[in-house]
């Protein structure tokens, strides 16, 4: 199985700054790996696909990065509605989430 | 528009089977892979089990051999039976459409399962 790893557990930002969200695979997913995020109450949203292609309807200020193990969700200037928690996904072998991170904004 | 409607939810005790359906719109259910994933409460996500668009099922360790998925083409609905149900079965159980290409893109509103005394 592999097991992703995000950190931090937790980030508590400022409207207007960046969040650096970060997702460690356990052995190589190439880049088949997706971040969602999950508002409470609501399914997770897809945000992120093959590390680094914005869904559709998704605003410029998220952005992906990496490939093989260490992957990156960038957030650029944060929103109040970013409040959420984030997780990221790999579909390499079978489907296996990591975590999450909870974005607090202050 | 794409939508996936789950229903069938409930509170059950320990040993009791429950079926769950996943109805689509807007899309072909028998053209794309779907998938379960639950939420235990306060916890993060778990993917349960896949219905490839080929026919193949797989699951998750955690619930193989207690599970089982199925779809019904004239119907464009999956289900998941689930018997021998457990406490740690305890979830919100969403459907998600993905296919080999893309990871879940559409997820239903979600089922909440208890299995309690």
């Amino acid at each position: 199985e592999i097991v992703l790893t995000q950190s931090p557990a937790t980030l508590s930002l400022s409207p207007g700054e960046r969040a650096t969200l970060s997702c460690r695979a356990s052995q190589s997913v190439s880049s088949f790996l997706a971040w969602y995020q999950q508002k409470p109450g609501q399914a997770p949203r897809l945000l992120i696909y093959d590390a680094s292609n914005r869904a559709t309807g998704i605003p410029a200020r998220f952005s992906g990065s990496g490939s093989g193990t260490d992957f990156t969700l960038t957030i650029s200037s944060l929103e109040p509605e970013d409040s959420a928690v984030y997780y990221c996904q790999q579909r390499s072998l079978w489907y296996t989430f990591g975590q999450g991170t909870k974005l607090e904004i202050k | 528009e794409v939508q996936l409607v789950e229903s069938g939810g409930g509170l059950i005790q320990p040993g009791g089977s429950l079926r769950l359906s996943c109805e689509a719109s807007g899309f072909t259910v028998s053209s794309n892979y779907m998938s379960w994933v639950r939420q235990a409460p306060g916890k993060g996500l778990e993917w349960v089990s896949v219905f490839y668009s080929g026919g193949s099922t797989y699951y998750a360790d955690s619930v193989k051999g207690r599970f089982t998925i199925s779809r019904d083409n004239s119907k464009n609905t999956v289900y998941l039976q689930m018997d021998s149900l457990r406490a740690e079965d305890t979830a919100v159980y969403y459907c998600a459409r993905h296919d080999s290409a893309t990871p879940f893109d559409y997820w239903g509103q979600g089922t909440l399962v208890i299995v309690s005394s």
